[in-house]
């Protein structure tokens, strides 16, 4: 059975840091990876999905990479802002559905 | 193109009540999926439908649960009786097709925070 697990499970930085959020998973026979963003109470926005076949994508500030054979993955922020504050969570895609990671809190300090 | 719609946004039911869940997805989108999200875990997967057919249900508890996606009108997430421990958020998401197997990318509505008191 798939297993996602991010670390680290929170993450505070000041403004303008660059910053690396990791995500790990057991099986590596996925069709991709997507990294989402969820604020408090609020439901989840698509941030950047990785077919299974690629290294990595970009948009904007946000760059993530795709190692299928170790299992991982890891989302880079550029210079962050308070706006990023967010929860960030990974996915991998079985078959049918999506195996979520617990989440990455990230806190960006004025 | 409106996002995926869900309602009602926030639900408060008694124990032993019924509580139904409802998702629209996006315009043109036939695969729809639920999700629960229990306080302070992550998502977990429930259950994958597509018009008047359930692919998957490998998520969703055997007892008091059921979904539905029929050929006119949104998907419903039915929970009987519920329990304390039902008390989540449920999001739905909705994709347009799925591809040699790969499933496309899933567009996520605001989620129904229930509450069971």
């Amino acid at each position: 059975k798939q297993e996602v697990t991010q670390i680290p499970a929170a993450l505070s930085v000041p403004e303008g840091e660059n910053l690396v959020l990791n995500c790990s998973f057991t099986d590596s026979a996925i069709y991709n990876l997507q990294w989402f963003r969820q604020d408090p109470g609020k439901g989840l926005t698509s941030l950047l999905l990785i077919q299974s076949s690629q290294r990595e994508q970009t948009s904007g500030r946000l760059n993530a990479s795709l190692d299928k054979s170790s299992g991982r993955s890891t989302l880079y922020i550029a210079a962050s802002q308070p706006g990023d504050s967010a929860t960030y969570l990974c996915a991998v895609t079985g078959a049918n559905n999506l195996f979520f990671g617990t989440g990455t809190r990230l806190t960006v300090i004025p | 193109n409106a996002g995926v719609m869900q309602n009602p946004r926030h639900l408060v039911r008694r124990r032993g009540q019924e509580a139904r869940l409802r998702c629209s997805p996006m315009k043109g989108h036939s695969h729809v999926y639920w999700y629960r999200q229990l306080p302070e875990e992550g998502l977990k997967f429930m259950v994958y439908l597509q018009k008047e057919n359930i692919i998957d249900e490998s998520g969703m508890p055997k007892e008091r649960f059921s979904a539905e996606f029929p050929k006119e009108g949104p998907s419903i997430l039915r929970i009987q009786q519920v329990v304390r421990g039902d008390s989540a958020a449920y999001f739905c998401a909705s994709s347009p097709q799925m591809t040699k197997g790969i499933t496309d990318t899933q567009y996520f509505g605001p989620g129904t925070r229930l509450t069971v008191l």
